[in-house]
């Protein structure tokens, strides 16, 4: 199947810190891209919509200055999380898929686990 | 809004034998596709099976199955021959009509599965 590759697998940095993390589709394109949050235990609760060309779609509640996202081409978003606290402490995962439709199967990267101290 | 329940946050079950995860989902659309996502301790999400809404036969997987109850918006999984490997988080999840937001995905809050030898 296809490959979706995220990266770090893992970050601490401190409070106050940006955090960049990469999203990559290694074997086709994705001109939409998504981005989860998951806390321990709980579920994936979607964030963002990313959209190449164009501006994201953020889920309410999820304050688009805080997490910045970015699908500058076909084959990459990212997200960074600006000036980070420990609350933004978690779980990040993103998806993306050849195409639309249930035929092409929503691929997952590997996630980052974010720790803010 | 489409919503995800699954009402069981955890179950075991021993090695050899089957297990039935619950889901019920609400929706208002009528064409629509509903996936079983297994996420292990590596926290790599995984499709296990894929159904979809207009299709009556339930969709089988080698020891993975469902029973696909649309009427009452049901959707539950069944692994047989419970192995070691199974353990994990399982999601329900649905996902709109192709078209409309990619491939975008609502999940259940996860039911976790223990195998015991």
């Amino acid at each position: 199947g296809a490959v979706v590759s995220q990266h770090p697998s893992w970050v601490i940095c401190k409070s106050g810190t940006s955090v960049k993390i990469e999203c990559r589709s290694l074997d086709f394109q994705a001109t939409t891209m998504f981005w989860y949050r998951q806390f321990p235990k709980q579920s994936l609760m979607l964030m963002a919509t990313s959209n190449e060309g164009s501006k994201a779609t953020y889920e309410q509640g999820v304050e688009k200055d805080k997490f910045l996202i970015n699908h500058a081409s076909l084959t990459l978003s990212t997200l960074t999380v600006t000036s980070a606290h420990p609350e933004d402490s978690s779980f990040y995962i993103c998806s993306a898929s050849p195409g639309t439709g249930v035929n092409t199967e929503a691929f997952f990267g590997q996630g980052t686990r974010l720790t803010v101290v | 809004a489409q919503t995800v329940t699954q009402s069981q946050p955890e179950m075991s079950v021993q090695e050899a034998e089957t297990v039935t995860l619950s889901c019920t989902y609400d929706t208002s659309e009528s064409n629509y596709y509903l996936f079983w996502y297994k996420q292990p301790p590596s926290r790599q999400m995984i499709l296990v099976i894929r159904q979809e809404a207009y299709k009556q036969q339930n969709a089988t997987e080698n020891r993975f199955s469902v029973n696909f109850q649309k009427a009452a918006k049901s959707f539950s999984l069944k692994i047989s021959d419970s192995q070691l490997g199974d353990t994990a988080m399982y999601f329900c999840a649905f996902m709109k009509p192709p078209g409309g937001a990619g491939n975008m995905l609502t999940f259940g809050g996860g039911t976790r599965l223990m195998v015991k030898p």
